[in-house]
């Protein structure tokens, strides 16, 4: 166990709905970072906050937004969702704020299906 | 953008073997990580390795930035090392941070 939570696991929903997803960090930590795999684009960094802060963004679609509040729990929110946004939704925590520069623990992920 | 790939895309391994598992990048990179997700699909942070050499265990890693690849090493395997082995390069400029497509690694008892 990672001490990284996510939920919800399983997630089912139809195209055009809106859906969030949840995060809690390991205790102590600031960063939460999220990834999107799917078997078409593979693993895909989206996001990193650091204590409430974007840090950095990657391949995340308009559609697609996050937060990180001040207990320090993210949520990323997909909405209009299409048929291709089907995928495992990871999220991570590590300590600092120093992208990739020191180990990140992952949650068990939530997988996104879109009917 | 950056361009990571990773070779074998497959590998079968009787348990007990070694074996090496290659990621090459295109570009200059600031630092370079080595995942390993589980037949369960967990994800665990193996290394951080921008360059030089790492062991953990069974594990070791080498980065040769100027010649822009890492090795993965896998000793004496054990079928819990089965799974997919990604590595990812980060590159300062633009925050960009790219997986290379992955190694599936099967190792049979």
């Amino acid at each position: 166990d990672s001490g990284v939570t996510q939920t919800p696991k399983h997630l089912i929903t139809a195209t055009g709905q809106r859906v969030t997803l949840r995060c809690s960090p390991r205790s102590g930590d600031l960063s939460v970072y999220w990834y999107q795999q799917s078997l078409d684009q593979g693993l895909q960094f989206l996001i990193h906050y650091y204590n409430g802060e974007e840090r950095a963004k990657g391949n995340i679609l308009e559609r697609f937004s996050a937060q990180q509040f001040p207990d320090l729990h993210s949520e990323l929110n997909l909405s209009s969702l299409e048929l291709g946004d089907s995928a495992l939704y990871f999220c991570a925590s590590s300590v600092g704020g120093g992208m990739y520069q020191e180990t990140q623990y992952f949650g068990p992920g939530t997988r996104l299906l879109v009917l | 953008g950056i361009q990571v790939e990773q070779s074998p895309p497959d590998l079968i391994l009787q348990e007990g073997a070694n074996s090496t598992l290659r990621c090459n990048f295109s570009d200059s990179v600031n630092n370079l990580q080595w995942f390993h997700q589980n037949p369960w699909g967990q994800l665990i942070n193996l290394f951080y390795i921008p360059s030089g050499t790492k062991q953990n265990g069974r594990l070791s890693a080498t980065t040769v930035a100027t010649e822009r690849y890492s090795l993965l090493y896998i000793s004496s395997s054990q079928t819990t090392d089965s799974g997919v082995y990604f590595c990812a390069v980060f590159k300062a400029a633009g925050n960009k941070l790219t997986f290379g497509g992955g190694t599936r690694v099967l190792v049979k008892p």
